[in-house]
């Protein structure tokens, strides 16, 4: 079935580093791949998305770009800040949402 | 954004016992919710899915008469976790479905079950 692998975590980073968390996703045809934010204590919010092969999705800072031919969709930002501190959700769409297992995010000032 | 609530946001409770989780959308209406549960250091698993007014679907292997879903109002789904075991011990999240597809989904801050 349809499954998605992120990065295992924590990650911990100083302020104003560059940020990468790898997601590699098994899919048949061609989903939609999102990422998802969790900050302390509130729901997963949709932070960006790509619906189809080459596109960009940016929000934030961030930015994933949907690469099919190495089924990957990883998030990137240029220089993080301490309020990035969260845990980060990839996932696709198919019939319903896949999510892999997230990736906690701490940034120190 | 919308916001979507749960309540109680951790429990412990015995083994053998029952336990309702809520989850409401406070500021919109939501035909459908989601319920998920998460295993640490694991993705978030889609349980069920409930429309209001009829019965939730479930996904293969999760047992309804184990997990009660009712959705009885466009606010408001609710999940029992019936007699439960330490097994059933996980972090179960909501989400509400608006307008816009799958991903336009706006989750609750979860719920943490303990069970001894």
């Amino acid at each position: 079935g349809d499954s998605v692998t992120q990065m295992e975590g924590p990650v911990t980073l100083s302020e104003e580093a560059f940020l990468t968390i790898n997601c590699t996703y098994t899919a048949t045809g061609y989903p939609s791949l999102f990422w998802y934010v969790q900050y302390p204590g509130e729901g997963l919010q949709l932070l960006l998305k790509a619906t189809k092969a080459d596109d960009k999705g940016s929000n934030k800072g961030f930015e994933a770009t949907y690469r099919k031919e190495t089924t990957s969709f990883h998030l990137e930002k240029g220089s993080v800040q301490v309020s990035d501190s969260a845990v980060y959700f990839c996932a696709l769409k198919s019939q319903k949402l896949v999510f892999g297992q997230g990736t906690r995010l701490t940034i120190n000032p | 954004g919308a916001v979507v609530s749960q309540h109680p946001s951790r429990v412990i409770c015995k083994s053998g016992t029952s336990v309702k989780i809520e989850c409401r959308s406070l500021d919109f209406q939501a035909t459908t919710m989601f319920w998920y549960r998460q295993f640490p250091k694991q993705s978030l698993m889609l349980m069920a899915t409930s429309n209001e007014g009829s019965k939730a679907t479930y996904e293969q292997g999760v047992e309804k008469d184990k997990f009660l879903i009712n959705h009885a109002s466009l606010t408001l789904s609710t999940l029992t976790v019936t007699s439960a075991h330490p097994e059933d011990s996980s972090f179960y999240i909501c989400s509400a479905g608006a307008s816009g597809g799958l991903e336009t989904q706006y989750f609750g801050p979860g719920t943490r079950l303990l069970v001894l």
